[in-house]
């Protein structure tokens, strides 16, 4: 089966910590996203890659990093410099078309401990 | 900068109609999306337009006007299982930029 898989469903941050939130796709597609969802708030980019070893800053990219060494992984660290990293990410992926749709993971949801 | 409004809630009875409008301010406009999301799940992909006019997908339509920074999300036949939160998106130089979503609460 094709899809988008994220892990773990659920992570804990303690003070300090990076964290790392692993997305994979098998679904052959160039571009991933990284977005971060706050309660009762729209989806909000961390950083995208249009192509492998490449990426780019989205809207909130402070604390953030990523990397692209393969075409199916775009993990997110979660650094020490993210004071509120509580919140649920999604990670999605879409055919380099504009008329294509992204296409979402399940979700990570971060919790500070 | 980008600013894309809707309304944060409605609530209609089982069987009727909702309508959920989206207004927008953005340059570069290359599509509008919307999409359905269930609490605590991934949000999945209800329809797409570029053009203005209508597009039909069953139960749901979608309604945009480029002039206008406008589109509309027509939910008919409401069930039960519509109780979700919907967002619209517009796609501007290659990236998605979302709305707050509006939430739609469906009662017996």
């Amino acid at each position: 089966d094709g899809g988008i898989t994220q892990s773990p469903k659920y992570l804990f941050r303690k003070e300090g910590q990076n964290v790392t939130l692993s997305c994979e796709q098998n679904l052959n597609h160039d571009a991933m996203y990284w977005y971060r969802q706050d309660p009762g708030q729209g989806l909000r980019l961390i950083y995208y890659s249009q192509i492998v070893n490449d990426f780019q800053k989205g809207d909130i990219a402070e604390g953030y990093s990523v990397s692209r060494e393969k075409k199916e992984s775009f993990p997110l660290t979660v650094t020490s410099a993210q004071k509120n990293p509580t919140a649920f990410y999604l990670c999605a992926s879409s055919p380099q078309s504009e008329k294509e749709t992204q296409y979402f993971g399940p979700g990570t949801r971060l919790l500070v401990l | 900068g980008q600013n894309i409004d809707q309304p944060t809630e409605m609530t209609a009875t089982e069987g009727a109609i909702v309508q959920i409008n989206c207004t927008y301010q953005t340059s570069g406009f290359n599509g509008l999306f919307w999409y359905q999301q269930h609490a605590g799940e991934a949000p999945t992909f209800l329809s797409y337009n570029v053009l203005d006019g209508l597009e039909e997908k069953g139960r749901f339509s979608s309604f945009l006007s480029r002039s206008k920074g406008y589109s509309y999300l027509l939910l008919k036949e409401l069930q039960m299982k519509d109780s979700a939160s919907y967002l619209c998106a517009v796609r501007t130089w290659g990236k998605l930029q979302f709305g707050a979503g509006t939430q739609v609460v469906v009662t017996p």
